[in-house]
């Protein structure tokens, strides 16, 4: 069974900083494609971040570009997000998603997790 | 930047058909994929790759597209499937969501 658990979030200031975890199991997790999709306080699912299965490639919404880093531990089966000069519109509901094999124009999430909430508040 | 527009409220009577649309530009060229949430709840896939159905959803979900539009139909709606409703397609290698449609069974 394909588990996705999150955790790291929580309160930060506006210009702090958080780290996300996403903790996998149930498939080889490094075959897979990872992303972080986050979804803001009554609002609609906004994509944040993708990376290949081998690391080698990453891709980020332009909302956050320069500021958030995903990474993984294949090793470790988890899944990171970096999230650093954080703003009050950064607060939401950060999901981790499963992706296929390939990131490409295929691409879908078939599992998600139970989300981590970060809010972003002095 | 790529998007996708759905309606944000679709109503149904329990067992009519509900249509819930998704457009964008050049989406007949793309795979368009639909992700039903309930409240308090993670999203969950329904549709994948225009028109197939993962393993566990019922068959009165089906999707299809025509031209640059995408349509999730759900045949003898029930309570159950009353939730929002986001599609999700691929874009210059960034992942686009719809506005996410509100399904409300009258």
């Amino acid at each position: 069974e394909v588990q996705l658990l999150e955790s790291g979030g929580g309160l930060v200031q506006p210009g702090g900083s958080l780290r996300l975890s996403c903790a996998a199991s149930g498939f080889t997790f490094s075959s897979y494609a990872m992303s972080w999709v986050r979804q803001a306080p009554g609002k609609g699912l906004d994509w944040v971040s993708a990376i290949t299965g081998s690391g080698g490639s990453r891709y980020y919404a332009d909302s956050v570009k320069g500021r958030f880093t995903i990474s993984r531990d294949n090793s470790k089966n988890t899944l990171y997000l970096q999230m650093n000069s954080l703003r009050a519109e950064d607060t939401a509901v950060y999901y981790c998603g499963k992706d296929q094999e390939y990131y490409d124009s295929s691409d879908f999430f078939d599992y998600w997790g139970q989300g981590t909430l970060v809010t972003v508040s002095s | 930047s790529y998007e996708l527009t759905q309606p944000p409220s679709v109503s149904v009577s329990p067992g009519q058909t509900a249509s819930i649309t998704c457009s964008g530009d050049k989406l007949g060229d793309k795979y368009a994929s639909w992700y039903q949430q309930k409240p308090g709840q993670s999203p969950v896939l329904v549709i994948y790759q225009d028109n197939r159905r993962p393993s566990g959803i019922p068959e009165r979900l089906s999707g299809s597209k025509s031209g640059n539009t995408a349509t999730l139909t759900i045949s003898g709606t029930q309570a159950m499937d009353e939730a929002d409703y986001y599609c999700q397609a691929w874009d210059s290698s960034t992942v686009v969501f719809g506005g996410g449609t509100k399904l409300t069974v009258l």
